[in-house]
């Protein structure tokens, strides 16, 4: 069965500290993951596709890659702005649907 | 940029009401996807629509319908509203699934049934 699991399911970082989190999946045919931005009581935002393992993408202070079973979203140098719920979803051959994971949840304190 | 506009913010109806949430996108997009989102259970497909007129069940269809009349409106009907519907309703769009662009999300609506 195709899964995607996010963890940690929340993360507090101080101002600065950087880390990353972790999109394990398992999926036969990926065609696409992608990581979204979701602030609370509104929709999530699009922040990345990755398409094959190898791959990286950068905006800002995020930046994720892809290997075959996991994607990784590093955030360097976080600020209080950065904290969100922060999902990820795959697509796979044959359906139009995305799986998502449940997220994870981070703040960051100043 | 794309906007996907969802008609209400909040609501709260009655057990038995019937509902409609309303969701319209500006860019021409063919697929259209509606996902309620629980904590901890994550987003959860109700209904897609691949094109107008065209549906197919997601994975929680049950106690719903949809109505996709123009490319650009895609309506979720709760058929008769129960306790357990209550959940933030999240409508979606896309270019065809042959380009891998990510979903545009509207910003949900917080739904409550009493």
């Amino acid at each position: 069965e195709d899964q995607v699991t996010q963890s940690p399911e929340a993360l507090r970082l101080q101002e600065g500290e950087s880390s990353s989190l972790n999109c394990s999946y398992t999926v036969s045919g990926l065609r696409g993951l992608f990581w979204y931005r979701q602030d609370p009581g509104k929709g999530p935002e699009f922040l990345f596709t990755l398409y094959s393992a190898g791959e990286e993408k950068e905006k800002e202070r995020l930046k994720a890659t892809l290997t075959k079973k996991e994607s990784f979203l590093h955030i360097t140098a976080p600020k209080p702005e950065d904290s969100a719920t922060y999902l990820c979803a795959m697509s796979t051959s044959g359906t139009y649907k995305y799986i998502f994971g449940t997220g994870t949840r981070l703040k960051v304190l100043a | 940029d794309v906007k996907v506009t969802q008609s209400s913010r909040y609501l709260v109806k009655r057990t038995g009401e019937k509902v409609f949430l309303e969701c319209v996108q500006d860019m021409d997009h063919e697929n259209m996807f509606w996902y309620r989102q629980d904590p901890g259970l994550g987003l959860r497909l109700i209904y897609f629509s691949y094109d107008v007129k065209m549906k197919e069940k997601g994975d929680i269809p049950e106690g719903y319908s949809v109505s996709r009349e123009k490319k650009e409106r895609f309506s979720l009907i709760l058929e008769s509203a129960s306790t357990n519907q209550t959940s933030m309703y999240l409508c979606a769009s896309r270019l065809p699934q042959g380009a891998e662009y990510g979903y545009t999300f509207g910003s949900g609506t917080r739904l409550t049934v009493v």
